[in-house]
């Protein structure tokens, strides 16, 4: 069963780094997800897609503050120079053929 | 500039359809896979259903399987999402997702919200 697993929360200080993490499950560990960002009171807005690679690809109007890697079963999404806009949840999400899996989220608080 | 405008959310009781619409501008429609996701209160998104360009290719989320129908209208520009036998837990945002291809979600519209309740 294709699942992704994240921590439920994270928090960093305004101007600091942080990285937040997504599993897939063991058998689907090649491949390949996005992350989105939810801020309070609005809908999802996608940031990158993130390949077992490592190499990540930025949606438009993303800053380069946002950065995706991979190892093994992981993704990664790092955010450099937190803001205070920042703080939301993130989602992780995958897909297979006729199936469409997102993580349980990471609500991210900027201290 | 790509926009992505649900409608057609409201307060149903339980057992009643409703049908949702997502107009989109901004990119050649037909030629992009589309979603369905729902967001209940306080939870993560849930996907909940999916098709192809030309709509041979649909596929929905168990948890829906058999009550709601995924369609589109490529002359129109539209998405659309037939829910019948509507259930409480079925109350949840629900906005439509563009595929950028091979499954990446980049394109979301702002939602809108269905609430069953008696």
């Amino acid at each position: 069963q294709l699942v992704l697993t994240q921590s439920p929360s994270a928090s960093a200080s305004l101007g600091a780094s942080v990285k937040l993490t997504c599993t897939l499950s063991s058998e689907h560990s090649t491949y390949a997800i996005a992350w989105h960002q939810q801020q309070p009171e609005k809908g999802p807005r996608y940031l990158m897609r993130v390949d077992s690679d490592g190499s990540h690809s930025r949606g438009g109007g993303i800053p380069d503050r946002f950065s995706g890697s991979s190892s093994g079963a992981e993704r990664y999404l790092t955010i450099s120079s937190l803001q205070s806009e920042d703080e939301a949840d993130y989602y992780c999400q995958t897909w297979g053929t006729g199936i469409r899996v997102f993580g349980g989220g990471t609500k991210l608080t900027v201290l | 500039e790509v926009q992505l405008v649900e409608s057609g959310g409201a307060l149903v009781q339980p057992g009643r359809s409703l049908r949702l619409s997502c107009a989109v501008s901004g990119f050649t429609f037909s030629g992009y896979e589309m979603n369905w996701v729902r967001q209940a209160p306080g939870k993560g998104p849930e996907w909940v259903a999916y098709i192809s360009t030309t709509g041979n290719n649909i596929y929905y989320a168990d948890s829906v399987k058999g009550r709601f129908t995924i369609s589109r209208d490529n002359a129109k520009n539209s998405l659309y999402l037939q829910m019948n036998s509507l259930r409480v837990v079925d109350t949840a945002v629900y906005y439509c997702a563009k595929d950028k291809g091979g499954g990446v979600f980049d394109y979301w519209g702002q939602g809108t919200l269905v609430t069953v309740s008696s």
